[in-house]
């Protein structure tokens, strides 16, 4: 069955350290990858998305994305996290007609 | 407005009650989409709909369950005699013809069932 899988329920960061989220597919094909972003009481806003082609994509907010063919991974960078930041981060994947599948989400704390 | 607007945000109900949720998508998107978030979870596909044709209905979790889009722009999702499992966010999305995979959603309608 096609799935996503987000590893880290919960990570906690330092205002200007690096972040990296991870998120790994399971698709017969290379899906199309999205990641997004939802704030608490808000919807989920569109950070970035993989089609083809270069396999480092950017996104909003200074986000940037990588797909690894090899490790079925699809993981979220930034390199300075900001307070504002903190947030709760999906990846998702569709394939040809199938409904857009999420992953269950790694909430982010932000702290100083 | 440029959104994805729904309505209304918080709704509670008492267990068999119905309920009817509204979503206005963008203007001009032919696609729609709802889904079902539970508390702690990711969204759940429920159902989609291009213009008024409801093409896909796999998610919705049981017949108590029923969406609508009659002229193809607003959307009405309606649940009858609701059960507290059914307490969850329920989040509209649509897209474009040009960009169908790419979907906005709206704030979503928090519904609670005591």
């Amino acid at each position: 069955a096609q799935s996503v899988t987000q590893p880290d329920i919960h990570i906690t960061v330092s205002e200007g350290a690096s972040l990296e989220l991870r998120c790994n597919y399971s698709y017969g094909a290379t899906p199309y990858l999205f990641w997004y972003v939802q704030s608490p009481g808000q919807g989920l806003q569109l950070l970035l998305k993989y089609f083809s082609g270069d396999t480092l994509v950017q996104g909003i907010k200074g986000f940037e994305a990588e797909f690894k063919r090899s490790q079925s991974s699809f993981n979220l960078r930034k390199p300075s996290v900001h307070w504002s930041d903190a947030a709760e981060y999906f990846c998702a994947a569709v394939s040809g007609n199938t409904p857009l599948v999420f992953g269950k989400g790694t909430r982010l704390s932000v702290i100083a | 407005g440029a959104g994805v607007s729904q309505s209304p945000r918080y709704k509670v109900a008492k267990r068999g009650q119905d309920v009817a949720l509204r979503c206005d998508p963008i203007s001009g998107h032919v696609s729609l989409f709802w889904y079902q978030q539970a508390l702690g979870q990711g969204p759940e596909f429920l159902t989609y709909f291009q213009n008024e044709a409801q093409l896909d209905k796999s998610g919705l979790p049981s017949d108590r369950f029923f969406a609508e889009r009659p002229e193809g722009s607003v959307s009405t999702l309606k649940i009858q005699r609701t059960q507290q499992e059914d307490s969850a966010v329920y989040l509209c999305a649509s897209s474009s013809k040009t960009a169908s995979y790419e979907q906005y959603f709206g704030p979503g309608t928090r519904l609670t069932v005591t």
